[in-house]
């Protein structure tokens, strides 16, 4: 149970164009999503925190303008790359927290498989 | 603001021996919670483990443990009979208070298992 399908899992696109990045919560309600940015061999870093109905919160550096967070359903939230540049090519991961609390969970929270950017 | 500190890029162990990874934080809340995540090469964040800060107990999960020490702000994960399969990025991770919402992940520590 809780999981968090993400896609597409990998893409490529021609700098310039913009790329849309999708999860979806399959068996549970999602009023919270988070989005992440990772470098090979590096951390997570949070970008942005999405909750449904409402703007996304950025974190401090992230450009609002670049990545653009809808949250517009209590099962979906993308991400959309605008403008892509070969600097935003990344792994992106999504994550939802847990509305109801689980067994050896409690609010706990799943993650999205990612989603591996190419910027050409 | 609360860190999360992983002072091991790199450990490495026998199969089936035991390893333990480090991980430190700083905060100044009485209510958090404290996990393990693992990495493996497909990229897939899995919980191995999460301890609750008001529990003195420490968590236990099959061939993982932790050793969560309050007073030290230490929460080291032990690993027994190690497996090929653990072979991973391992993240420690703080989030505040049950209700809180951002996890804070350390910089993680690559497992690498010998056979």
């Amino acid at each position: 149970g809780a999981v968090v399908s993400q896609h597409p899992s990998r893409v490529i696109c021609k700098s310039g164009t913009s790329v849309k990045i999708e999860c979806r919560s399959l068996d549970f309600q999602a009023t919270t999503m988070f989005w992440y940015r990772q470098f090979p061999k590096q951390s997570l870093m949070l970008m942005a925190t999405s909750n449904e109905g409402s703007k996304a919160t950025y974190e401090q550096g992230v450009e609002k303008d670049k990545f653009l967070i809808n949250h517009a359903s209590l099962t979906l939230s993308t991400l959309t790359v605008t403008s892509a540049h070969p600097e935003d090519s990344s792994f992106y991961i999504c994550s939802a927290r847990l509305v109801l609390p689980r067994p050896g969970q409690g609010y706990g929270y799943t993650f999205g498989s990612g989603t591996r950017l190419t910027v050409v | 603001a609360q860190t999360v500190t992983q002072s091991q890029p790199e450990m490495s162990v026998q199969e089936a021996e035991t390893v333990t990874l480090s991980c430190t934080y700083d905060t100044s809340e009485s209510d958090y919670y404290l996990f393990w995540y693992k990495q493996p090469p497909s990229r897939q964040m899995i919980l191995v483990i999460r301890q609750e800060a008001y529990k003195q107990q420490n968590a236990t999960e099959n061939r993982f443990s932790v050793n969560f020490q309050k007073a030290a702000k230490s929460f080291s994960l032990k690993i027994s009979d190690s497996q090929l399969g653990d072979a991973a990025m391992y993240f420690c991770a703080y989030r505040r208070g049950e209700y809180g919402n951002k996890l804070v992940f350390g910089a993680g520590t690559i497992l690498r298992v010998k056979s």
